[in-house]
């Protein structure tokens, strides 16, 4: 069974304070993992797919990884506005399903 | 584009009573799905659609019902209303991403709903 395991729950930084976010995944066939933004009170807000081992992308101050077993998510000198809880998800090569983590909440303090 | 918008934002409803969540999308997308969010768990697949006119059960399905009568609309009813039903609904809507290797969904902005 597909699964996907966030931590840690919270993350409380200070502003300029580099920290990654964790998600491990079990899934039978990666077809795609996925890494979303949700403010309090708004739907989720697509951020990056990774496909596949090694593969890398970035966005601002977020950079995301990928390994056979978990994906990372980099803030590097975090802001403010970067508060708000991160998702990840996975979407196996069976269909079109996709399986989300409980996600992390990150709180950058000025 | 106004992209995938809910009605309404929030709601109570009695126990026993029933009412429909309202779904659109003007992005063309085959595909689209209903998720309820609630604290300490990810989103959970309640219903899906791979097209107009076909529908299939996520996750959590019981207590829902869908139907999806046009490429636009994809409305979530409540038969019963229950207490355990308080949660976030959020709809999404999807299409096979320009990189032509997965599925790419994007959010509405949520009906809250309370069930007393």
């Amino acid at each position: 069974e597909d699964q996907v395991t966030q931590s840690p729950e919270a993350l409380r930084l200070q502003e300029g304070e580099s920290s990654s976010l964790n998600c491990s995944y079990t899934v039978s066939g990666l077809r795609g993992l996925f890494w979303y933004r949700q403010d309090p009170g708004k739907g989720p807000e697509f951020l990056f797919t990774l496909y596949s081992a090694g593969e890398e992308k970035e966005k601002e101050r977020l950079k995301a990884t990928l390994t056979k077993k978990e994906s990372f998510l980099h803030i590097t000198a975090p802001k403010p506005e970067d508060s708000a809880t991160y998702l990840c998800a996975v979407q196996d090569d069976g269909g079109f399903k996709t399986i989300f983590g409980a996600g992390t909440r990150l709180f950058v303090k000025a | 584009n106004a992209g995938v918008t809910q009605t309404p934002k929030f709601q109570v409803l009695k126990t026993g009573q029933s009412m429909t969540l309202q779904c659109a999308q003007d992005m063309n997308h085959e595909y689209m799905s209903w998720y309820r969010q609630d604290p300490g768990m990810g989103l959970r697949l309640i219903h899906y659609s791979v097209g107009a006119g076909i529908t299939d059960q996520g996750e959590v399905p019981n207590g829902y019902n869908v139907s999806r009568s046009t490429t636009e609309d994809f409305p979530l009813r409540l038969l019963s209303a229950a207490p355990s039903q308080t949660s976030v609904y959020f709809c999404a809507s999807s299409y096979w991403g320009t990189s032509g290797r997965s599925y790419e969904q994007y959010f509405g902005p949520g009906t809250r709903l309370t069930v007393t």
